[in-house]
């Protein structure tokens, strides 16, 4: 199985402020066939299901504010929150797609400082 | 807006069955692209795939959980369902239905219930 590590494991930014959330897989989740990254990004609040934000490493889901990207490739990713807002504070899933099981990183939990 | 909902005991005791239903509205779970799933997690931790099923039958299984896990479709009442065998304490979490798309593997979740919290106590 794929293992997905996320760092850190919480961090505290300023309103305004950008928002780095780092998510590494034990092996690559590129495939060439397609040349897609199959990991997506997940927003959870407290006692709500995770929302998905972000799919195929960097493909926002509709309705979601482009404050948020994605990017990376291979085994290294980044959620980034460009200007972060008082809504934005939730624990982020990373998910990998490329074999199954899928599987899902610790978590990272964000707050403001 | 499609939207699923979890309904099933929130307490199970020790070696028995879990039993749970996910029933799908504003949409059919007899779509040509979806599959639809139940993922599990335990209070403060990540999310863990328990399995899937296409709306003709076919099923994913997580291996970890395979031996114990069956899930079953009713597209006449747009519902699936979940049991899960000889749960014991680590079997504790609160469970979700989703919905992902049909591909190579098992995508992306882009539907979720709110989830239900089952616990397993005596």
């Amino acid at each position: 199985d794929i293992v997905m590590t996320q760092s850190p494991d919480s961090l505290a930014v300023s309103l305004g402020e950008r928002a780095t959330i780092n998510c590494k897989s034990s092996q690559s989740l590129f495939y060439s066939s397609n040349n897609e990254n199959y990991l997506a990004w997940y927003q959870q609040k407290p006692g709500q299901p995770p929302e998905l934000l972000i799919y195929w490493a960097s493909t926002r889901e509709s309705g979601v504010p482009d404050r948020f990207s994605g990017s990376g490739s291979g085994t290294d990713f980044t959620l980034t929150i460009s200007s972060l807002q008082a809504e934005d504070v939730a624990v982020y899933y990373c998910q990998q797609y490329y074999t199954t099981p899928p599987s899902f990183g610790g978590g990272t939990k964000v707050e403001i400082k | 807006q499609l939207q699923l909902q979890e309904s099933g005991p929130g307490l199970v005791k020790p070696s028995e069955t879990l039993s749970l239903t996910c029933t799908v509205s504003g949409g059919s779970i007899s779509s040509n692209n979806y599959y639809w799933g139940w993922i599990r997690q335990p209070p403060g931790k990540g999310p863990e795939w328990i399995g899937s099923i296409y709306y003709s039958g076919s099923t994913y299984y997580n291996p970890s959980l395979k031996s114990r896990v069956t899930i079953s479709v009713d597209t006449s009442k747009n519902q699936f369902s979940l049991k899960l065998s000889s749960v014991t304490a680590a079997d504790t979490a609160v469970y979700y239905c989703a919905r992902h798309p049909l591909g190579r593997t098992v995508y992306y979740f882009d539907y979720w219930g709110q989830g239900t919290l089952v616990t397993v106590s005596s």
